[in-house]
């Protein structure tokens, strides 16, 4: 079955410590996101990739990183110059021209 | 700057009520338009889409209008189900580029048997 696979599902971590969240899909999307969610929030945009070896900032990419060497994966690394890293990260792919966003089950990092 | 603006929740309904979540969004450009629905501790789902003025989206009895003229992309249902029960989320495609996805705060909605 085609989809989006986070993982893990579940992430703890020391504070100063970099972490990087896993997103890999086979729907053969060129376009990747990552949006991070706050309890009670809507989703904001972190970063996201048109196309292998390209990606760009979105609203709220200060700490965080990204690689894009293969169309199938896209993870993220949450550094320790992150300031409030503890979240719920989702991670979504799209079709040409935004016509459907399918998203991951999300990993939810506790940094303590 | 684009932005999406919904009803803040809780929005609490009893069973076979009618639903509307507001939706309005900001006026820039021709953006495509979309309500999702999170079930609790999962992602996002596409419940329904329109990509231009005066296209109606639906899907599991749900539907929503673009209204260009004015700016709003309200969700309905004439009967709820205690399975409706999620996070609904009201967005649009970016101005400044069709491959971001900008979206509102998200409606809790909460169905009583």
């Amino acid at each position: 079955d085609g989809g989006i696979t986070q993982s893990p599902k579940y992430l703890f971590r020391k504070e100063g410590q970099n972490v990087t969240l896993s997103c890999e899909q086979n729907l053969n999307h060129d376009a990747m996101y990552w949006y991070r969610q706050d309890p009670g929030q809507g989703l904001r945009l972190i970063y996201y990739s048109q196309i292998v070896n390209d990606f760009q900032k979105g609203d709220i990419a200060e700490g965080y990183s990204v690689s894009r060497e293969k169309k199938e994966s896209f993870p993220l690394t949450v550094t320790s110059a992150q300031k409030n890293p503890t979240a719920f990260y989702l991670c979504a792919s799209s079709t040409p021209m935004n016509t459907e966003a399918f998203f991951g089950q999300g990993t939810r990092l506790t940094v303590v | 700057g684009d932005s999406v603006t919904q009803m803040e929740g809780p929005v609490t309904l009893s069973e076979e009520a009618f639903l509307t979540i507001n939706c309005t969004y900001t006026a820039t450009g021709y953006p495509s338009l979309f309500w999702y629905v999170q079930y609790p501790g999962e992602g996002l789902q596409l419940l329904l889409k329109a990509t231009k003025a005066d296209d109606k989206g639906s899907n599991k009895g749900f539907e929503a209008t673009y209204r260009k003229e004015t700016t709003s992309f309200h969700l309905e249902k004439g009967s709820v189900q205690v399975s409706d029960s999620a996070v609904y989320f009201c967005a649009r495609t970016a101005y400044s580029s069709a491959s971001k996805i900008i979206f509102g705060s998200g409606t809790r909605l909460s169905i009583r048997p």
